[in-house]
């Protein structure tokens, strides 16, 4: 199967610091990975999309300065919350492309619950 | 984009078949369905897809109509794992995927 790890799996934090999530593919390679917010009693919601080895697109009302994303490699993409605040609080899960044939799949990390106090 | 449509809950007693539909009605010739589930507090796991042929994995079967305008997720002998948020999704051509509200199944003892 294909396997995608996220760390840490929670993290808390002070108002006005930053905060770095790890996503990983560990048994693929993915050009392109996904990043998703979910708030508590709602669907997913895509933040982002990491290209390896250029810059991510951001979906309409994500703020590039505040989330930023790193695809340094085939395997790893980090979202960086930068000055976060406690509406930032929210379960942040990572999903990465994996390509078999004509079609593509994305497989989900386990999510990081982020809180800011 | 394709955009699909669940019923908000359903359930199944353990040990049954669940049989969960999915209406796609706007779908395009090339596009794939795709299911997900996600079980509370994780991330959602893929089940399966397809694009006109009926799919079965160890996991679950993908029944799709001729018209491809609707699908059905089959689990075979549900059990209390089974307990999740089912999402049944066609992607953008970039890959996007956009969640709905999904399907509750609750699989009752």
């Amino acid at each position: 199967g294909a396997v995608v790890s996220q760390h840490p799996s929670w993290v808390i934090c002070k108002s006005g610091t930053s905060v770095k999530i790890e996503c990983r593919s560990l048994d693929f390679q993915a050009t392109t990975m996904f990043w998703y917010r979910q708030f508590p009693k709602q669907s997913l919601m895509l933040m982002a999309t990491s290209n390896e080895g250029s810059k991510a697109t951001y979906e309409q009302g994500v703020e590039k300065d505040k989330f930023l994303i790193n695809h340094a490699s085939l395997t790893l993409s980090t979202l960086t919350v930068t000055s976060a605040h406690p509406e930032d609080s929210s379960f942040y899960i990572c999903s990465a492309r994996r390509l078999a044939g004509i079609t593509d799949t994305q497989y989900f990390g386990p999510g990081t619950r982020l809180t800011v106090l | 984009d394709a955009k699909t449509t669940q019923p908000t809950s359903m359930d199944c007693a353990e040990g049954r078949a669940a049989n969960l539909p999915c209406n796609h009605s706007t779908i395009s010739g090339n596009e794939y369905v795709y299911w997900y589930r996600q079980i509370h507090s994780q991330g959602p796991q893929y089940i399966i897809h397809g694009l006109k042929n009926n799919e079965t994995n160890e996991m679950a079967s993908l029944i799709i109509t001729e018209d491809r305008k609707s699908s059905t997720l089959i689990l075979p002998h549900a059990t209390l794992r089974d307990t999740a948020v089912y999402y049944c999704i066609v992607p953008t051509k970039s890959s996007r995927l956009t969640f709905g509200e999904g399907t509750q199944l609750t699989v009752n003892p």
